[in-house]
């Protein structure tokens, strides 16, 4: 167990639909990253987030969402879901952004399923 | 951030050491290699990191070259729950506020299978 809890574990939606994903970090960890992993992409970097502020973006389409609220939790949100937005998303945080010496831990994932 | 180099694919008998090779052949003197490793559609699991020392810890042991040029991680006793895709990541060591992610990005992984 990582420490880093997601909810919820299994999503199905319909295209066009709406869905929040939420992210509880480890306790104690300040920075937050969201990663998508689809059979053809492997795990690609979403966003980042450090004490309630973006820090950093990748490979995240506009249709998508995130924040990190003051009591560190995040959440990510997916709108008009397409096909392809089918893929498991992780959840990772650290304590300390901009350390690489500082492991980042991953949570178990979001399975979420568009129909 | 530097890239890394991985067999796609390796086997190792249940019982034997398994010597996962990984070359990172541009990596700086400020980043670390770090390994990780997925068993199927779980979370990636952290193993083990370094900088320029060898480490080992209870999962494994970590050998870098001393030109850091390549690494190899060492499962020492393999066992079936050890069938995973494995991943070397070279991060960097300082990101500055503003300065972008400092987070790990994923190549395709060592799949390792565990023979019986």
């Amino acid at each position: 167990d990582s420490g880093v809890t997601q909810t919820p574990k299994h999503l199905i939606t319909a295209t066009g639909q709406r869905v929040t994903l939420r992210c509880s970090p480890r306790s104690g960890d300040l920075s937050v990253y969201w990663y998508q992993q689809s059979l053809d992409q492997g795990l690609q970097f979403l966003i980042q987030y450090y004490n309630g502020e973006e820090r950093a973006k990748g490979n995240i389409l506009e249709r998508f969402s995130a924040q990190q609220f003051p009591d560190l939790h995040s959440e990510l949100n997916l709108s008009s879901l397409e096909l392809g937005d089918s893929a498991l998303y992780f959840c990772a945080s650290s304590v300390e952004e901009g350390r690489g010496g500082n492991t980042i831990y991953f949570g178990e994932g979001s399975w979420l399923t568009v129909v | 951030d530097a890239k890394t180099t991985q067999p796609p694919s390796m086997d190792c008998a249940e019982g034997r050491a398994a010597n996962l090779p990984c070359n990172h052949s541009t990596i700086s003197g400020n980043e670390y290699v770090y390994w990780y490793r997925q068993i199927h559609s779980q979370g990636p699991q952290y193993i083990i990191h370094g900088l320029k020392n060898n480490e080992t810890n209870e999962m494994a042991s970590l050998i870098i070259t001393e030109d850091r040029k390549s690494s190899t991680l060492i499962l020492p006793h393999a066992t079936l729950r050890d069938t995973a895709v494995y991943y070397c990541i070279v991060r960097v060591a300082q990101v500055y506020s503003g300065g972008g992610a400092d987070g790990l990005t994923f190549g395709k992984g060592t799949h390792l299978i565990i023979q019986p």
